[in-house]
């Protein structure tokens, strides 16, 4: 099974900083990794896909990058609205699409 | 608009079962890959089960491998979730999930299983 482990784990952060998410594949996966953004009571939300390709309608502040089993989420001015929780999801093994296990960003 | 509305959840005690539905429309149901995630208080996301669209492939997570059983009706542009022999653990609030990556996410119903 493909294990993704993310860091760090807790980051807190001021609006206005840039900011990077890591997420390490026990394995190759290509470039078969999303990044999606969970706030409480309400559902996920995909921001990236592909590794760096930005779902349609997420602002342009969010960014991905990565291929292999090495990658970044990358918010470059956080906004209030952005603190919430993140995770990375592989695609790579069919239909078995394991998440990391989650960074939780907040406001310093 | 793509919509997926899951039902199904509620309180039941150790040992019992649940049946989840997801009710989707705004999307060609019958063409996308779908799953089930699950969300322990306090916890991350975990990915329970995924069903390819013409039902040919089906996998589960090893937390839920012989209990819970997905399925699907193109016809009904709806997704299920059999979850038999609860434990406490899989108390969660449960999503259904739209193609892979997951576009778009119901809004997900709450399972809880205690005495």
């Amino acid at each position: 099974d493909i294990q993704l482990t993310q860091s760090p784990s807790f980051l807190s952060a001021s609006v206005g900083d840039r900011v990077t998410i890591t997420c390490r594949a026990s394995q190759g996966i290509s470039s078969y990794l999303a990044w999606y953004q969970k706030k409480p009571g309400k559902a996920p939300k995909l921001l990236i896909y592909a590794a760096s390709t930005l779902q349609s309608g997420v602002p342009s502040r969010f960014s991905g990058s990565g291929s292999g089993t090495d990658f970044t989420l990358t918010i470059s001015s956080l906004q209030p609205e952005d603190f919430a929780v993140y995770y990375c999801q592989q695609l790579y093994s069919y239909l078995t699409y394991t998440f990391g296990q989650g960074t939780k960003l907040e406001i310093k | 608009e793509v919509q997926l509305v899951e039902s199904g959840g509620g309180l039941v005690k150790p040992g019992g079962s649940l049946r989840l539905s997801c009710a989707t429309s705004g999307f060609t149901f019958s063409s996308y890959s779908m799953s089930w995630v699950r969300q322990v208080p306090g916890k991350g996301l975990e990915w329970v089960s995924s069903i390819s669209s013409t039902m040919s492939y089906i996998f589960y997570a090893d937390s839920v491998k012989g209990r819970f059983t997905v399925s699907r009706d193109n016809a009904k542009n709806s997704l299920y979730l059999q979850m038999n022999s609860l434990r406490a653990e899989d108390t969660a609030v449960y999503y259904c999930a739209k193609g892979g990556p997951f576009d778009s996410w119901g809004q997900g119903t709450q399972v809880t299983v205690s005495s």
